[in-house]
């Protein structure tokens, strides 16, 4: 089965506390994407990659950190300097300037 | 700032009606033109994209683009209570290939 898979579906964050959100595609896409999906509010992308081993700032960029040591996985690590992480994440992958393909998306809340 | 202007809704429509969904865009550069669909709690499904101005058609779906007034739309026929959710439109950025600007969605909902 072809597709991006996120994990973990729901993740609870302690104040103070780094946590990492997974997102693996088996698409040989070799863009991927992190979006931030707040309730009313268009996507807003975090950081974006276009080949292995480099990735760009998004829009919002700050507290948040992302690695990219294979092509197949974008893994995306929420800091305790993001303020108010509380959101729907989503990871997006795509052939190079081609439509963007989404992951079921992981819900963080903060306890 | 590049901007994507949806109406947030909601859209009530009858079923069997057309929904027409409409979206706006400030970036004159952009040149890829997306509709997603997001049910409540899950993430966006790609429903069609448009490059050229014209309209294009795929089962009960029609986009339709604009470039000259900067405005993007899609229209639902035989409109169905599976089709409630909510669409959201997006563009590219006109000095990226990459990256996309994002409507906030219009929330659509059928009436049986």
């Amino acid at each position: 089965d072809g597709g991006i898979t996120q994990s973990p579906k729901y993740l609870f964050r302690k104040e103070g506390q780094n946590v990492t959100l997974s997102c693996e595609q088996n698409l040989n896409h070799d863009a991927m994407y992190w979006y931030r999906q707040d309730p009313g509010q268009g996507l807003r992308l975090i950081y974006y990659s276009q080949i292995v081993n480099d990735f760009q700032k998004g829009d919002i960029a700050e507290g948040y950190s992302v690695s990219r040591e294979k092509k197949e996985s974008f893994p995306l690590t929420v800091t305790s300097a993001q303020k108010n992480p509380t959101a729907f994440y989503l990871c997006a992958s795509s052939m190079l300037g081609e439509t963007q393909y989404f992951g079921p998306g992981t819900r963080l809340l903060v306890l | 700032q590049k901007e994507v202007e949806q109406n947030s809704g909601p859209l009530s429509v009858p079923e069997g009606a057309i929904a027409s969904l409409n979206c706006t865009y400030s970036d004159r550069g952009s040149q890829s033109f997306f509709w997603y669909r997001q049910y409540s709690g899950k993430s966006p499904e790609l429903i069609m994209f448009i490059y050229s101005n014209g309209d294009k058609e795929d089962g009960r779906f029609t986009a339709q683009l604009n470039k000259a007034s900067q405005y993007v739309s899609l229209l639902i026929r035989d409109s169905q209570p599976s089709d409630s959710a909510t669409y959201l439109c997006a563009v590219n950025r006109g000095d990226s290939n990459y990256q996309l600007i994002w409507g906030a969605g219009t929330k659509l909902i059928i009436k049986p």
